[in-house]
């Protein structure tokens, strides 16, 4: 069993929608937990980062956590074509080692 | 401007032959890491260092090797034990202070073996 399992879609979705994004984790010693964008053919960046379960949001961007059933979301609101991209999620120890999803392929038809 | 680079942005590997990827970073991170991303699987760690002069293997390590004789510099050796080394190569770098270990990753070089 990999220590991150994620969807790995593809997703596709009307520009406007709600993009509803799942990972889950093993590893209950996991304490950060982060989403990256990745455009294709280019290095990942960095959406949003948590430590906490609860809620998180920057702007169209919701990040949610859920310690106790060790799962986490990402939520994109009001999608737009420039959304689509593959999403990992990322989780890491206390070793500062991340695990990684395998990435979900999104894309926001116009 | 800071951030991570990574050089060349494609590289062609000949059957036997050992070629190196160049990763630099001028945040003053601590910490550098390599990953090979294939599709549908993920990033996996090849090595990662957190000081100069040390590092460590990650999950796939056989038949890469890598260097920190700087903070700024972790460069990865693709040897030619690398029976299957076409992949998109990702550089990784972080700060280990409290609260700030998120990861920054570089551009990417894709290898392509001729």
């Amino acid at each position: 069993q990999k220590e991150v399992e994620q969807d790995p879609g593809p997703l596709s979705v009307p520009e406007g929608a709600i993009v509803s994004l799942n990972c889950t984790y093993s590893n209950s010693a996991f304490q950060y937990f982060m989403w990256y964008r990745q455009y294709s053919r280019k290095g990942p960046e960095l959406l949003m980062y948590t430590y906490s379960s609860g809620n998180k949001e920057d702007g169209r961007f919701t990040a949610q956590v859920d310690k106790s059933s060790k799962y986490i979301s990402l939520f994109i609101r009001d999608s737009q074509p420039s959304d689509s991209a593959t999403y990992l999620c990322a989780i890491m120890g206390y070793d500062y080692k991340l695990s990684f999803g395998a990435g979900t392929t999104v894309t926001v038809r116009a | 401007d800071g951030g991570i680079t990574q050089s060349p942005k494609y590289l062609f590997r000949k059957e036997g032959q050992n070629v190196t990827l160049s990763c630099e970073q001028n945040l003053n991170h601590d910490a550098m890491y390599w990953y090979r991303q294939d599709p549908g699987q993920g990033l996996r760690l090849i090595y990662y260092s957190q000081i100069v002069n040390d590092f460590q293997k990650g999950d796939i390590a056989e038949g890469y090797s890598v260097s920190r004789e700087k903070k700024e510099s972790f460069p990865l050796t693709v040897t030619s034990a690398q029976k299957n080394p076409t992949a998109f190569y990702l550089c990784a770098s972080n700060t280990l202070a409290g609260g700030q270990e998120t990861q920054y990753f570089g551009p990417g070089t894709r290898l392509l073996v001729l």
